[in-house]
């Protein structure tokens, strides 16, 4: 089955970016979706198709996807933005859905 | 605003059953896909199963295949996950979540969960 592999952890000072990866087989050629996750809440979908932002997210969250790594850029990182982040797809091949391992955000 | 509350959830014996139920308001629930997530505690999300707006289509993941069935009443716009063959390793919080686009291959809005622990 389909892997989505995403580093375990990024810490972050306040006002920098954090740069969260999302590797996958040819993940560049589909579309790549990301959610944020708070302790004890739901997860919130702050990424679809791999650079559109849903309304109420804000600017500083964008996202990319090329090859074989998607990637969801936070700019001018704030305290609030700590939380667990998954990146999505869909495996056309399986019609499974398949969520990456996760990112822990740490602002310092 | 679309609202999503799971229910059904609670400690049950390996080898046992349970039905979850997900009741949905404030949208047009017969037209969305639907879909089933979980997570272990501490772990990180797995999806489960999708099912499409009338129920004439479903899908699962290879470790729940077999023993889970997901299902719909359009009617009562809700949406249900059945489990069979319970296991420990199916500890997990599971939420519902509706599909952005109506099939697209996002999910926008998520409910918060309900708790099933398997457990002698």
């Amino acid at each position: 089955s389909y892997v989505l592999t995403q580093p375990p952890s990024v810490s972050v000072a306040p006002g920098q970016t954090a740069r969260i990866t999302c590797g996958g087989d040819n993940v560049g050629s589909t579309d790549v979706h990301w959610y944020q996750q708070k302790p004890g809440q739901a997860p919130v979908l702050v990424i679809s198709y791999d650079t559109d932002r849903p309304s109420g997210i804000p600017e500083r969250f964008s996202g990319s996807n090329s090859r074989n790594t998607a990637t969801l850029t936070i700019s001018r990182v704030e305290a609030g933005d700590e939380a667990d982040y998954y990146c999505q797809l869909w495996d056309s091949s399986t019609d499974h859905y398949v969520f990456g391992t996760g990112t822990t955000v740490t602002v310092l | 605003e679309v609202h999503l509350v799971e229910s059904g959830g609670g400690l049950i014996q390996p080898g046992g059953s349970l039905r979850l139920s997900c009741a949905a308001s404030a949208f047009t629930f017969r037209r969305y896909w639907m879909h089933w997530v979980r997570q272990a505690p501490g772990k990180g999300l797995v999806w489960v199963s999708r099912i499409n707006g009338d129920g004439s289509s479903e899908s699962y993941a290879d470790s729940v295949r077999g023993r889970f069935t997901v299902s719909r009443d359009n009617a009562k716009d809700t949406l249900y996950l059945e489990m069979d063959s319970l296991r420990a390793e199916d500890t997990a919080v599971y939420y519902c979540a509706r599909v952005g686009e109506q099939s697209g291959s996002y999910l926008d809005y998520w409910g918060q969960g309900t708790l099933v622990t398997v457990s002698s």
